[in-house]
Formats: C-alpha cells, structure tokens, sequence
C-alpha cells in the first residue's frame, strides 16, 4: 500500500510570494502523481497530472516536479485566490494535503 | 461541457441503506473508467471505488468491500452507488469523479458533492 505524505500541513505566505509543497511517496511512484486544488465548499480540482503537465484552466505560475518518491507543487507569484488545500494522489491514495493561506 | 451532477445523499440510520446516482453529460460516458471520492467532515480525500466502461472491472477500497457495490448504465449516461450496512465512519461528501484516460487514475472532473450522513 502506498502512502502519501505531504509537508507542510499549513504554509502561511503573503502576495507575490513562491510557495513549495512537498509530497514524498512511500515507494517509487515514476512519474505517476497528480496535483488537486479543494477551495472551501467546492469539490476538488485537477491541477498536474504525470507529475509536471499542468491540467486546462491553471495559469503558468502552477508547475509540478519531482520522480521517483519525492515531488513538489510550486506556485509563483502567488494570488489571495490561491488560498487553497492541496492534495497529491497517486491511483487510490491521497496525501492528507497543505492547506495554503495567502495573507 | 463536462458535467457530473450526483444526487441520494441523505440521513441514514446505522445499518442502513442508500443508493447514490450520478447523472453524466457533456461527454462519451460509455469510453470512460468512472469513480467515486468521498471526504468526512474536516478531513481528507478517500477514493472509495471505480468501475471500468463495460461494468467487466469493478474495484473498492477495503473499507468497504462487501457492503458498497457500484455499477453503471451506459445507456442512461449515469453511475450509481449502493451503500448498505452504512456505518457512522462513512458519513462524508461523495464525489463522482471521472478518470483521465490512460489508466493513470486521475481524476479530471469532479461532480458538486452530496453528503451522506449516518447517525441516529
């Protein structure tokens, strides 16, 4: 069984700002990972999928790295919109996701 | 346009039953593996069960293997989910989800949600 972890659980940063989110499997996942935005009340959506391709509708500043067991979500620039929890997933395992606060 | 709008949700009783549906549109259902989601209040993503596009590959997580069986009609473009002997644990958001081809298991759309609560 697979397991996902991400780090931090709560990363506080201000307008402009880069933020990196980390999501570190229990077993090589290859490039297999998939990035998910959850703003409150509203259902999940799909952000990066294959670790690095960005999904339709996300602008440039969202951009996904990583193989192996270690990948990264980074958002540049970052908007109060951005405010967000963010999960990685791979096949039937989420992380518990990082909850991004833009003050 | 893609749109996946579950209904069903509801207040149950522990031991109960209930059947949620997802009506799909907007594209070829027949040609995609389909999932549900689900989320417990204040807590985290949880990929409960998908189906393939003729119905031949089913699968669940354990948790609730034996008491949720999904099923689907392509005809009626919708999927559906028969919980039984629900327990307070499965009280959660339930999502449909569709899965990107390629066998990946990413979820590209997500239907609205509905909650289903279980308590007495």
């Amino acid at each position: 069984e697979i397991v996902l972890t991400q780090s931090p659980a709560t990363l506080s940063l201000s307008p402009g700002e880069r933020a990196t989110l980390s999501c570190r499997a229990s077993q090589s996942l290859g490039s297999s990972l998939a990035w998910y935005q959850q703003k409150p009340g509203q259902a999940p959506k799909f952000l990066i999928f294959d670790a690095s391709n960005r999904a339709t509708g996300f602008p440039a500043r969202f951009s996904g790295s990583g193989s192996g067991t270690d990948f990264r979500l980074t958002i540049s620039r970052l908007e109060p919109e951005d405010s967000a929890l963010y999960y990685c997933q791979h096949r039937g395992a989420f992380g518990q996701g990082t909850k991004l606060e833009i003050k | 346009e893609v749109q996946l709008v579950e209904s069903g949700g509801g207040l149950v009783q522990p031991g109960g039953s209930l059947r949620l549906s997802c009506a799909a549109s907007g594209f070829t259902f027949s040609s995609y593996w389909m999932s549900w989601v689900r989320q417990a209040p204040g807590k985290g993503l949880e990929w409960v069960s998908n189906i393939n596009e003729d119905e031949s590959e089913i699968k669940y997580v354990d948790s609730v293997k034996g008491r949720f069986t999904l099923s689907r009609d392509n005809a009626k473009n919708s999927l559906y989910l028969q919980m039984n002997s629900l327990r307070a644990d499965d009280t959660a958001v339930y999502y449909c989800a569709r899965e990107r081809p390629l066998g990946a298991r990413y979820f590209d759309y997500w239907g609205q949600g509905i909650l289903v609560t279980v308590s007495s």
